[in-house]
């Protein structure tokens, strides 16, 4: 079974600056999919950054960036040039790459703090 | 704006009942799926629903059940309602076609069983 694992249950960052959430994952698969979801106040899980597994370059969007290291089977995010609205719980996921949807496996989440 | 929206917000009930939540999916996603995202932890898989039909299920018990209706909606079913119960019910939807991989959540329905 695929695990997904965040050892960072909190983190804080000033505004402005850059924070890292970490991310380690499980999976006996060669071809999969990894995300970052962001889940502010309102509850609601929103797309941050996307990465399929048979990608060597590492996604980017915008202030959001991963380091994709397969063969350590690790996925950080890094947020550049924080802002108050990134202060949210940050989840990694895990998807098996399947015509079919297939579910998703999430971490427990790390709780992001923005310092003013 | 996802699109997917979930009913009701909150909800409190008492250990024993049974208890439905519903989902819209997005326009033009035809899967939906139900996750169960206790405090302080990340969402756990229940089940998805594919043209009406179960789809895939997570470790949950039977008296957790669901429908997926023509037009996509879906329900979730909770008989025999636990304390543990007590969680947010997150939906999501999703198309099913071959390069297309994200899923949109609703807003969830806060459960809290007493």
């Amino acid at each position: 079974a695929q695990t997904v694992t965040q050892s960072q249950p909190e983190m804080s960052v000033q505004e402005a600056e850059t924070v890292t959430l970490s991310c380690t994952y499980d999976t006996s698969e060669s071809d999969y999919y990894l995300f970052w979801y962001k889940q502010p106040p309102s509850r609601q899980m929103i797309l941050v950054i996307r990465q399929e597994a048979y990608k060597q370059q590492n996604a980017t969007e915008n202030r959001f960036s991963v380091n994709f290291q397969k063969a350590a089977k690790s996925f950080s995010l890094k947020i550049s040039d924080s802002q108050l609205g990134d202060a949210a719980m940050y989840f990694c996921a895990y998807r098996r790459h399947n015509f079919g949807n297939e579910k998703l496996t999430f971490g427990t989440g790390t709780r992001l703090t923005i310092i003013p | 704006e996802t699109g997917v929206t979930q009913s009701p917000t909150h909800l409190i009930k008492t250990r024993g009942q049974q208890v439905t939540l519903r989902c819209s999916s997005q326009s033009g996603h035809n899967t939906v799926s139900w996750y169960q995202q206790a405090l302080g932890q990340g969402p756990q898989f229940i089940f998805q629903y594919y043209r009406e039909e179960e789809n895939g299920r997570g470790n949950f018990p039977p008296r957790f059940s669901g429908l997926q209706f023509p037009n996509y909606s879906s329900e979730l079913n909770v008989n025999a309602l636990e304390l543990d119960d007590s969680a947010l019910y997150l939906c999501a939807s999703s198309p099913l076609q071959g390069s297309q991989t994200e899923a949109f959540f609703g807003q969830g329905t806060r459960l809290t069983v007493v």
